[in-house]
């Protein structure tokens, strides 16, 4: 069955480096997610992507995040000075509308030292 | 701004029980809601996802419902099994949106 994968499943790194968190979704999906779980804490949605742009993006989004869609496949997102409270887990989904599921992946964690 | 509650926090059953989970949701002007598994530290796994023009939608032993007017709804699991131990979060799209809003989660333990 197809499922969205997410690499790297770990990455530690020091504060004010940049990180690039890899994602590669279900093959014809056409909504993309990213969603942070920090510890302890609730979902949070961060960004949907839809024809090669953001349709929605949340507070937290702001403008040390960017995404990209590189290629046909991958789907990234992008840290560019990371901050401890930038640890967490981050999770990637795809949706194919109209059925309107959301399938996440692994996810990443993400710690920021 | 859509808040979803979901009671009880945790709950602790032995093996066989038929078991209820509850949703709460602020907003009730939702085209869908998802309802999701996640096994500790790992993703998540859709579970069901119930359509505001359905009021229940079924999958194996798990049911869920959906009451739009009262901003309500439940997940039903049948027989419980230890492998169902797993937190469970509800999900339902703010109006207009795609992106989920989560609740907490219920933290299921089944005890063999």
């Amino acid at each position: 069955e197809p499922e969205v994968t997410q690499t790297p499943s770990h990455q530690v790194t020091q504060m004010g480096q940049e990180v690039i968190l890899r994602c590669v979704p279900i093959s014809n999906h056409l909504y993309f997610y990213w969603y942070r779980q920090i510890l302890g804490q609730k979902v949070e949605f961060l960004v949907s992507f839809y024809n090669n742009e953001i349709s929605e993006k949340s507070e937290i989004f702001d403008d040390q995040f960017s995404v990209e869609r590189p290629d046909g496949s991958n789907f990234t997102l992008k840290i560019r000075s990371t901050k401890l409270e930038d640890s967490a887990m981050y999770f990637c989904a795809s949706e194919l509308p109209p059925m309107d599921t959301q399938y996440f992946g692994p996810g990443t964690r993400l710690t920021v030292l | 701004k859509q808040e979803v509650t979901q009671i009880p926090a945790a709950l602790s059953v032995p093996e066989g029980e038929n078991l209820v989970l509850n949703c709460s949701f602020t907003d009730s002007a939702i085209y869908n809601l998802q309802w999701f598994r996640q096994d500790p530290g790992k993703g998540l796994t859709s579970l069901l996802l119930i359509q505001s023009s359905q009021r229940e939608q079924t999958s194996g032993r798990l049911n869920a419902s959906l009451d739009k007017s009262s901003g309500r709804s439940t997940l039903y699991i049948a027989a419980s099994q230890p492998g169902d131990s797993a937190t469970y979060l509800c999900a339902p799209p703010p109006p207009g949106r795609r992106a989920l809003t989560f609740g907490s989660g219920t933290r299921l333990q089944v005890q063999p």
